[in-house]
């Protein structure tokens, strides 16, 4: 079984369209996250939940809105998408929000804006 | 204000050889120190993690030793095999659910 699933895992858009990727996780985490990867592999984060409440917004435009309806799901929507939101993202958990817990990684959504 | 910085790659090694890559942090407080591991097209997974100074952290044959007095915690790794073929990254957290990683050192190694 997947620890942490996103789909879809290749997404290819037009510039100005609205796009969601869905992540889940069955570890029974508390905490959920959203990274962007770009071209050249830095890795940066951009948002936190824990127990579906928001704890971290790194000054991401509000054209990203992440959404969790549940501790198992956390969803990211994407409006009026622009070539620069070109990259891969990464969703992950962790058991709780501590500095030395591990983050469990999904697969990776690479996002193209065309 | 943290960061951290690793070695630049791309590092390329033959079968059998000693790995080093470089990591050292600038962090307030007392951060805790991880090394994860990217496979081609997949998520990072951890490969191991210190959380006070003077831990080692090992794991598949690699260790990094916490170094507060150098704020460094180096990546080695005595015989490299082809496996070992991925990006790696230096990452700490200083402040709950952020985690501040390096820019990635990409591995090669050649059989």
């Amino acid at each position: 079984d997947t620890a942490v699933s996103q789909t879809p895992k290749y997404l290819v858009t037009q510039m100005g369209n609205d796009k969601s990727i869905k992540c889940e996780q069955n570890l029974g985490h508390d905490t959920m996250y959203w990274y962007k990867q770009d071209s050249k592999k830095f890795l940066k984060i951009m948002f936190s939940y824990n127990n579906k409440e928001l704890i971290i917004n790194e000054t991401v435009p509000n054209r990203f809105s992440p959404k969790s309806p549940d501790k198992a799901h956390l969803n990211l929507h994407i409006n009026s998408l622009e070539l620069g939101d070109s990259a891969v993202y990464f969703c992950a958990s962790s058991l709780d929000r501590g500095n030395t817990d591990t983050q469990y990684f999904g697969p990776g959504t690479r996002l193209t804006v065309l | 204000g943290n960061s951290v910085t690793q070695m630049e790659g791309p590092v390329t090694l033959s079968e059998e050889a000693f790995l080093t890559i470089n990591c050292t942090y600038t962090a307030t407080g007392y951060p805790s120190l991880f090394w994860y591991v990217q496979y081609p097209g997949e998520g990072l997974q951890l490969l191991l993690k210190a959380t006070k100074a003077d831990d080692k952290g090992s794991n598949k044959g690699f260790e990094a030793t916490y170094r507060k007095e150098t704020t460094s915690f180096h990546l080695e790794k005595g015989s490299v095999q082809v496996s070992d073929s991925a990006v790696y990254f230096c990452a700490l957290s200083v402040r709950p659910s952020k985690i501040i990683f390096g820019s990635g050192t990409r591995l090669s190694i050649r059989p």
